[in-house]
């Protein structure tokens, strides 16, 4: 059972690059979650999804975008990179059933230069 | 809006000696609470969880966490620390019985680092 599982694991942007960090969950959860985490700043929700075909926007939205195409995958994608958008990322999953419980990726640790 | 404060940005205590990490919270509805722990380099871990009850809830790694609604807190603890505790840890909090597009949508605090010393 592997989870979630997120790539890369590290990569290195210039600024006006674009990339997309992947988030796959075969755990068949229909809500997924995308999160940054900067240095004492705790995690902060980017966007979520409720269920393939439908995403909203969290708190810091602005700058990346998402798809959810299957229950699987949940893509972030970077357009225009920008040096405030160095930080961590964790994608995350739950169930309807999870009682808000999470369980979350491994990180994908992203620099723009 | 909801609000967590870990207040205590980082905590060195030495191997063996007991340990309570801080947390308070503000939030209009009743909450789901959790602890999670982050090791370097690693995704976050579910330590605990709140959800209703006991108010004294244990976890996992012989951690437990108190809930005092009076005082909005939920405090984590644990009586004899171990150097593999040393890592990062988070208090979240979520919205009890949440629905739709407010399901799963928690707000963390700022994270504790827990040094620990031989």
């Amino acid at each position: 059972n592997a989870g979630v599982t997120q790539t890369p694991k590290f990569r290195i942007l210039k600024i006006g690059q674009s990339m997309t960090l992947q988030c796959a969950q075969d755990m068949n959860h229909n809500y997924m979650y995308w999160y940054r985490q900067d240095p004492g700043m705790g995690l902060k929700l980017i966007y979520y999804s409720v269920g393939a075909g439908i995403t909203d926007k969290g708190e810091v939205p602005n700058g990346y975008n998402v798809s959810r195409s299957t229950t699987e995958d949940f893509p972030l994608r970077l357009e225009l990179a920008a040096p405030s958008q160095t930080s961590v990322y964790f994608c995350a999953s739950t169930s309807s059933s999870g009682a808000n419980v999470l369980t979350f990726g491994a990180g994908s640790r992203l620099t723009v230069l | 809006a909801q609000s967590v404060t870990q207040p205590d940005i980082h905590i060195t205590v030495s191997e063996g000696a007991s340990l309570e990490l801080r947390c308070n919270y503000s939030y209009g509805a009743t909450p789901y609470l959790f602890w999670y722990v982050q090791s370097p380099g690693q995704g976050l871990q579910l330590l605990l969880k709140y959800f209703s009850g006991d108010t004294l809830v244990q976890g996992i790694k012989g951690f437990e966490a108190e809930f005092k609604r009076s005082q909005s807190s939920f405090n984590l603890r644990k009586p004899s620390v171990h150097w593999s505790d040393a890592a990062e840890y988070f208090c979240a909090v979520g919205r009890a019985n949440a629905g739709g597009t407010s399901y799963g949508k928690l707000t963390f605090g700022q994270g504790t680092i827990l040094t620990v010393h031989p």
